[in-house]
């Protein structure tokens, strides 16, 4: 059974870091590309992040880049958010999700996610 | 970026009732790559539409997806009770850049 479980979330103060973790079952981790999408309170849902599957290539939405980090390591089935200067827009739950067995960039398995609150 | 754009934001309907959703896309999303997925309060979404007509793995029939280029269409045939939820569709024809519609709660009448 597929599992991914989410942890690392909490309270923040805007400018903050926070590292965001996805551990992952019963599939082979290595094979698939993982995600990151959040949604903020009473929000819709918005990609973040993607890492192809040997972590030698990732994306991140505009909202984000160049203050998030995507990264896995595969020894360990651990998917990875490394978040800095955060800003209170960035307040979401965020749940991390793997690619279909396809190959296409849509979602057959989430997390039940994180919450991160960025406030003062 | 595509901007996916869902309608109605509510739909009021009562259960055995025919729900049809809408999602529009701001320009042509290649090859029909569009899925939709359903929401309930405090849980992760679930994948019910991919390639906007094939129902994912364990999906009832009553969940049915169409529509190509610009104008796609989830229809729940007969309303459940368990159906009652929010839904969004999701372009991946532009990936990696993903993006999702705003979503369409249904609403028990």
């Amino acid at each position: 059974e597929v599992q991914l479980v989410e942890s690392g979330g909490g309270l923040v103060q805007p400018g903050g870091s926070l590292r965001l973790s996805c551990a992952a079952s019963g599939f082979t981790f290595s094979s698939y590309a993982m995600n990151w999408v959040r949604q903020g309170p009473g929000k819709g849902l918005e990609w973040v992040s993607i890492i192809s599957g040997n972590g030698g290539s990732t994306s991140y939405a505009d909202s984000v880049k160049g203050r998030f980090t995507i990264s896995r390591d595969n020894s360990k089935n651990t998917l990875y958010l490394q978040m800095n200067s955060l800003r209170a827009e960035d307040t979401a739950v965020y749940y991390c999700a793997k690619r279909h067995i396809s190959g296409y960039y849509f979602f057959d398995y989430w997390g039940q996610g994180t919450l991160v609150t960025v406030s003062s | 970026e595509i901007v996916l754009t869902q309608s109605p934001g509510t739909l009021s309907l009562s259960p055995g009732e025919r729900a049809t959703l809408s999602c529009r896309a701001s320009q042509s999303v290649s090859s029909s790559y569009l899925a939709w997925y359903q929401q309930k309060p405090g849980q992760a979404p679930r994948l019910l539409i991919y390639g906007a007509s094939s129902r994912a793995t364990g999906i009832p029939d009553r969940f049915s997806g169409s529509g190509s280029g610009t104008d796609f269409t989830l229809t729940i045939s007969r309303l459940e009770p368990e159906d009652f939820a929010v839904y969004y569709c999701q372009q991946y024809g532009s990936s990696p850049r993903l993006t999702f519609g705003g979503g369409t709660k249904v609403e028990i009448k």
